[in-house]
């Protein structure tokens, strides 16, 4: 069946740090790919998407590429603040299934 | 405007209980989706409405897991003889109409604890 992997957590940088946070997926077809935040005490949130291979998704300053080659959608920021402490979930949709299929989840924890 | 809200937030049930668990959509969202997700996981996939309509219930663990959305809005999941394993962050989703995909508007969730 369709599943994503992520790379496993807790994962802690210092603010300014460069942020990766790797995720591949295996799914037949072209799914639909996503990175969901859930910031403490608040819930799932979407970050970013694509939708088919070679899009990039962005927001916040975060980015990801949806690399079919390698069945891949890593999570990038050039420079991470505290606010972005976080769990961080990559997911995916196939079309007209609707229902989203997570990862495992990465904690991301930002010192000053 | 209002999110989707989930009640209760926090549940503690007896083992061999039944429990309901609420959610009310963002309003004039058509889909709806619940997940579990246990502790240190991700979201798991339960079941799927389309107003009225449960189109997918391929994610519910067994037969004591029952959902519904009788007037295409409010739903209630339902768990029947709670066992420990049922122990989890029950999660909502809502999203509008439209074709293709919609993003997935997600409640904070129950989080049942079954002693």
């Amino acid at each position: 069946g369709d599943s994503v992997t992520q790379m496993e957590g807790p994962v802690t940088l210092s603010e300014e740090a460069f942020l990766t946070i790797n995720c591949t997926y295996t799914a037949t077809g072209y799914p639909s790919l996503f990175w969901y935040v859930q910031y403490p005490g608040e819930g799932l949130q979407l970050l970013l998407k694509a939708t088919k291979a070679d899009d990039k998704g962005s927001n916040k300053g975060f980015e990801a590429t949806y690399r079919k080659e390698t069945t891949s959608f890593h999570l990038e920021k050039g420079s991470v603040q505290v606010s972005d402490s976080a769990v961080y979930f990559c997911a995916l949709s196939k079309q007209g299934a609707q229902k989203l299929v997570f990862g495992q989840g990465t904690r991301l924890t930002i010192n000053p | 405007g209002a999110g989707v809200s989930q009640s209760p937030r926090y549940k503690v049930a007896k083992r061999g209980q039944d429990v309901a668990l609420r959610c009310d959509p963002i309003s004039g969202h058509v889909s709806l989706f619940w997940y579990q997700q246990a502790l240190g996981q991700g979201p798991e996939f339960l079941t799927y409405f389309q107003n009225e309509a449960q189109l997918d219930k391929s994610g519910l663990p067994s037969d004591r897991f029952f959902a519904e959305r009788p007037e295409g809005s409010v739903s209630t999941l339902k768990i029947q003889r709670t066992q420990q394993e049922d122990s989890a962050v029950y999660l909502c989703a809502s999203s509008p109409p439209a074709g293709g995909y919609n993003e997935q508007f997600f409640g904070p969730g129950t989080r049942l604890t079954v002693l």
